[in-house]
């Protein structure tokens, strides 16, 4: 399979804990995005990369959230001091330049308790 | 700023009816514009996408889509719908100058009647 993988597919956790999820984009496509989609609303844009570098976070939705794409591969979203506002879909998708589709994962879905 | 309407929360079509789903957006330039479905429990998979050229563009599963720069659209159509066509459609426009940010509708949600 050569598409995009999260994982895990679900988390749950109780509020205040930190959880990290992962992305593998298909390989060789050098931009990496991350969106986090609540019930009934479409995808909201969260950050991105290009290779290494994160190009555009400010859309992130607060402090607590933070991502990394350390060797420009995988990358990880993490959440710290979760609060129940933070159970959504969270999903990644990567694609190979600027004018390029972007082909999504299956998501994580993480419910706080 | 960006952005995306889908004024239609949830159509019911009868099985082998014709479909078209309604998209209109707000963007300075020539947008980028994609369809995507997501059934539930999978990822969003893309239908069809324009990024210039011929405004009517072909996708998967039968459906198209017309770009109307004058009327700031992008509906889906699809001549006869199938039962397997029940998903949550979602439109979305990619903000070239920005890194290609995708900012997506709320989705319309398609029921099938058989």
């Amino acid at each position: 399979d050569t598409g995009v993988s999260q994982d895990p597919r679900h988390k749950i956790t109780k509020r205040g804990q930190n959880v990290t999820f992962r992305c593998d984009p298909i390989s060789e496509h050098n931009r990496l995005y991350w969106y986090r989609q609540t019930l009934g609303q479409g995808p909201e844009f969260l950050t991105y990369f290009q290779n290494e570098a994160q190009l555009e976070k400010s859309r992130l939705l607060s402090d607590r959230f933070s991502a990394e794409r350390p060797k420009g591969s995988f990358s990880t979203l993490e959440i710290q001091r979760t609060e129940q506002g933070d159970s959504a879909m969270y999903l990644c998708a990567s694609s190979l330049g600027v004018t390029d589709t972007q082909y999504f994962g299956p998501g994580t879905r993480l419910t706080v308790l | 700023a960006q952005s995306v309407t889908q004024p239609d929360i949830h159509i019911t079509v009868s099985e082998g009816a014709s479909l078209e789903l309604r998209c209109n957006y707000s963007y300075g330039a020539t947008p980028y514009l994609f369809w995507y479905v997501q059934s539930p429990g999978q990822g969003l998979q893309l239908l069809l996408k324009y990024f210039s050229g011929d405004t009517l563009v072909q996708g998967i599963k039968g459906f198209e889509a017309e770009f109307k720069r004058s009327q700031s659209s992008f509906n889906l159509r699809k001549p006869s719908v199938h039962w397997s066509d029940a998903a949550e459609y979602f439109c979305a426009v990619g903000a070239r100058d920005t890194g290609n940010q995708f900012y997506f509708g709320t989705g319309t949600s398609l029921t099938v009647i058989p």
